[in-house]
């Protein structure tokens, strides 16, 4: 069965540095989002991102946050200079194709920032 | 500074019975609502979802039930297992593809 993939699995970085976390959604699929997971809390939306550009993004997802797709692959989540209320689990997740709008999420990077 | 967790409501069963939880979602306007099963450390599964042309839909061993005008939902799973232990979320979609979602409860089965 298809899959989400994510790397790394676990990311520790000092706080003010950069992150770049890396996603390869399922093949066939066009939209492809990022959500994250505070310890303990709820899932959030970060972004969407469809047809090579941001289709919608959340509060959380500042200037601090930017998304790539690099090439026909891979989909990446850069934090410019990370703060310690960063530290969260960090899903991708993906959808479309020719489904119907059932994301599919990865098992996610937990992102420590000390 | 620390974040403090919510705390899940928690749903005890026994091995073999129905179990139903529940689920309060706050935008009328949703069209698509999906029900996903988080076990520990791993990402959202999908289980079921329903859209709002629908009041129920049947999958393997579950039930989604959807009341528009009280704004619920509600996943009925058959004959639990302790294999379903895990936290369980309902989800909107809310406008394009974003999607919100809910609290979380947490189903414990006991052998």
């Amino acid at each position: 069965e298809p899959e989400v993939t994510q790397t790394p699995s676990h990311q520790v970085t000092q706080m003010g540095q950069e992150v770049i976390l890396r996603c390869v959604p399922i093949s066939n699929h066009l939209y492809f989002y990022w959500y994250r997971q505070i310890l303990g809390q709820k899932v959030e939306f970060l972004v969407s991102f469809y047809n090579n550009e941001i289709s919608e993004k959340s509060e959380i997802f500042d200037d601090q946050f930017s998304v790539e797709r690099p090439d026909g692959s891979n989909f990446t989540l850069k934090i410019r200079s990370t703060k310690l209320e960063d530290s969260a689990m960090y899903f991708c997740a993906s959808s479309g194709g020719w489904g119907g709008d059932e994301q599919v999420f990865g098992p996610g990077t937990r992102l420590t920032v000390l | 500074g620390e974040s403090v967790g919510l705390h899940l409501p928690t749903l005890s069963v026994q091995e073999g019975d129905n179990s139903i939880i529940n689920c309060a979602y706050s935008n009328s306007a949703s069209d698509y609502f999906i029900w996903y099963k988080q076990e520990s450390g791993k990402g959202p599964q999908f289980i079921i979802d329903i859209r709002s042309n629908m009041d129920k839909r049947q999958g393997q061993r579950v039930t989604v039930l959807l009341n528009k005008t009280v704004k619920h939902l509600s996943l009925q799973i058959a004959a639990t297992q302790p294999g379903d232990s895990a936290v369980y979320f309902c989800a909107e979609k809310v406008g394009f593809q974003k999607l919100v979602f809910g609290t979380g409860t947490r189903l414990l089965v006991s052998p």
